[in-house]
This record gives C-alpha cells, sequence and structure tokens, in this order.
C-alpha cells in the first residue's frame, strides 16, 4: 500500500515552454501532497504543500507564477513549470500523506531545460 | 530554528558492520522523525519513524534512538550490507511539514 507515482519520469524541454508533472496517489486518498525540488547530491527542499480544491502554500523563496500547482482530486496533483528555462533543470519530488505523519513519496521526474 | 543538521556527510562501513548517522534540530515544536533511504534517480523510501515520546524504536536492523532533552537522534543500521549503500535522510515534522537533514551517503564496502 501507500504508493505514489509520478509522470513522466524524465522529461527535457526547450527553454521557454511549459512541463507539467502529474502525481498520483494510486491506493489511498491524499489528504495533502507536497512537492520537493533536489539538485544533484542536495537535500529535498520543500517547495509547495496543496490540499485538494485550495490553492497550494509555497514555501519562501518559491515564485507561484512559475510553478503552478493544482491540486484537482484526493489523488491526484500537478506541478506545471511554465517558461522554463536551464536552472529549473531538476528533480523535482512529490509526496502524499493522509490523516497520519507518513509521507509517501513519488519516484520523481527528472527535467532538462535546454 | 528549523534546520535539521546531518552528519556525517560521508560514510564508508565494512560489510557486517554497523552504520550509525546522527541528526540534531532546534525546534521542539517538531512532533515527528522520520528516516528516507534514496537510491540514485528514485524518489525517497520511508524507512523507519519515531514520536518524540519514545526514546528507541526498533524494525528489522534499522533501529532509531532518540534524545529528547539532547535535541538529537540518530539511526542505526546494524549488520549493514552492500545493498544498504544509499544516501539516508532524517527528518523532521511540524504540522505535516518535512525539514530534512543535509544526506549522509553511505558505502557498505563487501
Amino acid at each position: 500500500g501507500a504508493v505514489v507515482s509520478q509522470h513522466p519520469s524524465r522529461v527535457i524541454c526547450k527553454s521557454g515552454t511549459s512541463v507539467k508533472i502529474e502525481c498520483r496517489s494510486l491506493d489511498f486518498q491524499a489528504t495533502t501532497m507536497f512537492w520537493y525540488r533536489q539538485f544533484p547530491k542536495q537535500s529535498l527542499m520543500l517547495m509547495a504543500t496543496s490540499n485538494e480544491g485550495s490553492k497550494a502554500t509555497y514555501e519562501q523563496g518559491v515564485e507561484k507564477d512559475k510553478f503552478l500547482i493544482n491540486h484537482a482530486s484526493l489523488t491526484l496533483s500537478t506541478l506545471t513549470v511554465t517558461s522554463a528555462h536551464p536552472e529549473d533543470s531538476s528533480f523535482y519530488i512529490c509526496s502524499a500523506n493522509t490523516q497520519g505523519y507518513e509521507q509517501y513519496f513519488g519516484p520523481g521526474t527528472r527535467l532538462t531545460v535546454t | 530554528q528549523q534546520q535539521v543538521k546531518q552528519s556525517p556527510q560521508s560514510l564508508i562501513v565494512q560489510k557486517g558492520g554497523i552504520s550509525i548517522i546522527n541528526c540534531a534540530y532546534e525546534n521542539t515544536a517538531f512532533d515527528y522523525f522520520p528516516w528516507y533511504q534514496q537510491f540514485p534517480g528514485k524518489g525517497p523510501a520511508l524507512l523507519i519513524a519515531i514520536r518524540p515520546d519514545v526514546s528507541e524504536k526498533k524494525e528489522g536492523r534499522f533501529t532509531i534512538s532518540f534524545n529528547k532533552s539532547a535535541k538529537q537522534f540518530s539511526l542505526h543500521i546494524m549488520d549493514s550490507q552492500p545493498g544498504d549503500s544509499a544516501t539516508y535522510f532524517c527528518a523532521a515534522s511540524m504540522g505535516g511539514k518535512l525539514i530534512f537533514g543535509q544526506g549522509t551517503t553511505l558505502q557498505v564496502k563487501p
């Protein structure tokens, strides 16, 4: 149980275009979903927290107009990187939890902006 | 106050040995302390977690020791195996949000 999927696993896009990443909880309803960013050999940095049907809460320093988050249902959240630039290249990981404390992470999406 | 400090940055252990990774925090409002294991190119996987009202928790070869007064907690991996070679992150949670330590790269030599 507690499986979280992400799609796509890898994406390459040209500078200036937008990319959408999906995060799904497969066998449970997620009260809250989180989006993280991880640069090579670094830790995970929380970008935003989203609850179904409400606006996402962004961490300080994260541009909400650049990283659009939509939490359409209790099993789906999407992250759209708008007008992507090479510095947005990173490993994006989502997580989800239910009523408890445990957060379950997806396998991550490697974004490369050329 | 929101930081979680993790050490060492890297660790090399012989097969069968004990791997020990330490973390320290400042904010006493943290109420949940998980450890995650991450392999290259993969998402983190929850290994074991502890609440601050418990001083130790053991699951298989993995043990968390928690010292509330010192605001420190550690992960012990007993009988370390080459398959345990990965990056380990401690974290602390407040209001459901996780703050991660810097990570420890563990290499277990055969």
